[in-house]
């Protein structure tokens, strides 16, 4: 299944680069997470996005810009990285029933698998 | 705060064989959900159950099975006649049901990888 897909799918970079991650949910879905997975961490949540308002930031360096045009799409815009931002980043989705809390189940795209030089 | 410990870092099992692996948790929360994930090596992460702390009736489906247990927090996951293809590394997770905004949050253990060899 291919709910939400994430392009590209690897990416290398310099430290004065700038790229952007783009992230797409094909699930009707109205809340939108960006994680980052690096190797021997647990995943750390970056940015939350309901009804395309950013509800999370969790304390992330501002050289990650994220930006939600619509539900249905995500980007994590990258300027002047550090080595150490080396990570897969993961979208993820779930939906939001209107004026109650959004617990349910959050569906994972396939990655970005990102390496700063 | 919340926690989720899985301690078993890597397990490495014959083809056919049962492996269980385990998931234990920690909230002063009495109402959760529990989750497990499966990410093969392409990266993404797949959703496989979802509990909720009212329900602790074990569940089957085809090879996997789950076993609840409140009394001593634990959410272990079992895979019964494994395949190679069952090779990943497995999640579990922790978010908390509430009145609150950050109902989202979910509080993953750090992983088992599971290689299944042939």
């Amino acid at each position: 299944e291919t709910g939400v897909t994430q392009t590209p799918r690897h990416l290398v970079m310099g430290m004065t680069n700038k790229k952007s991650l783009k992230c797409e949910q094909h699930l009707g879905h109205n809340a939108m997470y960006w994680y980052k997975q690096s190797a021997k961490k647990p995943l750390e949540l970056m940015f939350v996005y309901n009804f395309k308002e950013q509800t999370e930031n969790n304390s992330v360096p501002s050289r990650f810009s994220p930006e939600c045009p619509n539900s249905s799409h995500l980007f994590l815009h990258l300027h002047t990285l550090q080595p150490e931002d080396s990570a897969l980043y993961l979208c993820a989705s779930s939906s939001n029933p209107s004026g109650g809390p959004f617990t349910d189940t959050q569906y994972f795209g396939p990655g970005t698998r990102l390496t700063v030089l | 705060a919340q926690k989720v410990t899985q301690a078993q870092t890597e397990i490495s099992v014959v083809e056919k064989e049962d492996v269980t692996l385990d998931c234990v948790y920690e909230t002063r929360d009495t109402t959760y959900y529990l989750f497990w994930y499966k990410q093969p090596p392409s990266g993404e992460l797949v959703f496989l159950i979802r509990r909720n702390s009212f329900d602790e009736q074990n569940e089957i489906s085809g090879r996997y099975s789950w076993n609840f247990q409140k009394s001593t927090s634990s959410f272990n996951f079992t895979i019964t006649a494994s395949q190679v293809v069952d090779s990943a590394v497995y999640f579990c997770a922790l978010s908390i049901i509430g009145d609150g905004g950050s109902n989202y949050k979910l509080t993953f253990g750090k992983g088992t990888l599971l290689t299944v060899n042939p």
